[in-house]
C-alpha cells in the first residue's frame, strides 16, 4: 500500500526565515511525486512534479528535491503570501493513475 | 475561460437525502477524479474515470455513485448510505502525457449534513 507522510504538521516562520518541509513516501514503483499548495477553502494548486531521484525544480522562493525515500520543499526567504498548506502526493507505476496524498504541512509566515 | 468548475460551492443536506455535486471541465482532459478532504487529513480517492462511459471505485467509494456520460462532466452523488458525508469534495482532471499525469483541481464543494 502506498503511503505518504509529511512533517511537520504545522510550521510558523518569520518573514525571511528559510526552512524545509519533508515528505516521506513508500510506493510500489514511483511514477511521479507532486507538490501542491492549498489555500483555505480552495482546491490544491499544482506546484511541481518530480520523476526520479536527484531531480530538482524551482519556482520563485520554492525548490523541490527528490530522493528514493523522500522529497523536500525548501522555502527561501518566505513572505506572508507563502502562508498555505503544502500537500505532497505520489503516483505509482500502476494502471490506476490516482494520487496518494499526505496530510499536508500548514505553513504560516509572519511579517 | 478554461478550467474546472464545481458547483455548488456550499451544499447542505438533510439526513436521508441524496445530493449531487457537479464537476465540469473544458480542458479536453480524458481522466477525471473525485476526492474527499477531511480536516487535517489528506485527500482520499472516491471514484475515477479514465474515459467516457467507464469509471472505477477508489478507496472510499461506499455511499457514493458517479456517471460519465460526457467527456466534460463527472457528477458525484452522495447517497443516504454515506454515513459521514460532511467534508470538502474536490474534482480533478488529468491531461495525460509521456511521463506522468499531473492532476489539476477544481475549487471544491463543501458539503454539510444538517
Amino acid at each position: 500500500e502506498d503511503q505518504v507522510t509529511q512533517s511537520p504538521e504545522a510550521l510558523r516562520l518569520q518573514e525571511g526565515e528559510s526552512s524545509s518541509l519533508n515528505c516521506s513516501y513508500t510506493v510500489s514503483g514511483l511514477r511521479g511525486l507532486f507538490w501542491y499548495r492549498q489555500d483555505p477553502g480552495k482546491g490544491p494548486e499544482f506546484l511541481f512534479t518530480l520523476y526520479s531521484a536527484g531531480e530538482e525544480k524551482e519556482k520563485e522562493r520554492l525548490k523541490a528535491t527528490l530522493t528514493k525515500k523522500e522529497s523536500f520543499l525548501h522555502i527561501t526567504a518566505p513572505k506572508p503570501e507563502d502562508s498555505a498548506t503544502y500537500l505532497c502526493a505520489v503516483q505509482a507505476n500502476t494502471g490506476r493513475r490516482a494520487l496518494t496524498f499526505g496530510s499536508g504541512t500548514r505553513l504560516q509566515v509572519q511579517p | 475561460d478554461g478550467g474546472i468548475t464545481q458547483s455548488p460551492k456550499y451544499l447542505f443536506r438533510k439526513e436521508g437525502q441524496n445530493v449531487t455535486l457537479s464537476c465540469e471541465q473544458n480542458l479536453n482532459h480524458d481522466a477525471m477524479y473525485w476526492y474527499r478532504q477531511d480536516p487535517g487529513q489528506g485527500l482520499r480517492l472516491i471514484y475515477y474515470s479514465q474515459i467516457v462511459n467507464d469509471f472505477q471505485k477508489g478507496d472510499i467509494a461506499e455511499g457514493y455513485s458517479v456517471s460519465r456520460e460526457k467527456k466534460e462532466s463527472f457528477p458525484l452523488t452522495v447517497t443516504s448510505a454515506q454515513k459521514n458525508p460532511t467534508a470538502f469534495y474536490l474534482c480533478a482532471t488529468t491531461r495525460g502525457g509521456a511521463n506522468t499525469d499531473t492532476q489539476y483541481f477544481g475549487p471544491g464543494t463543501r458539503l454539510t449534513v444538517l
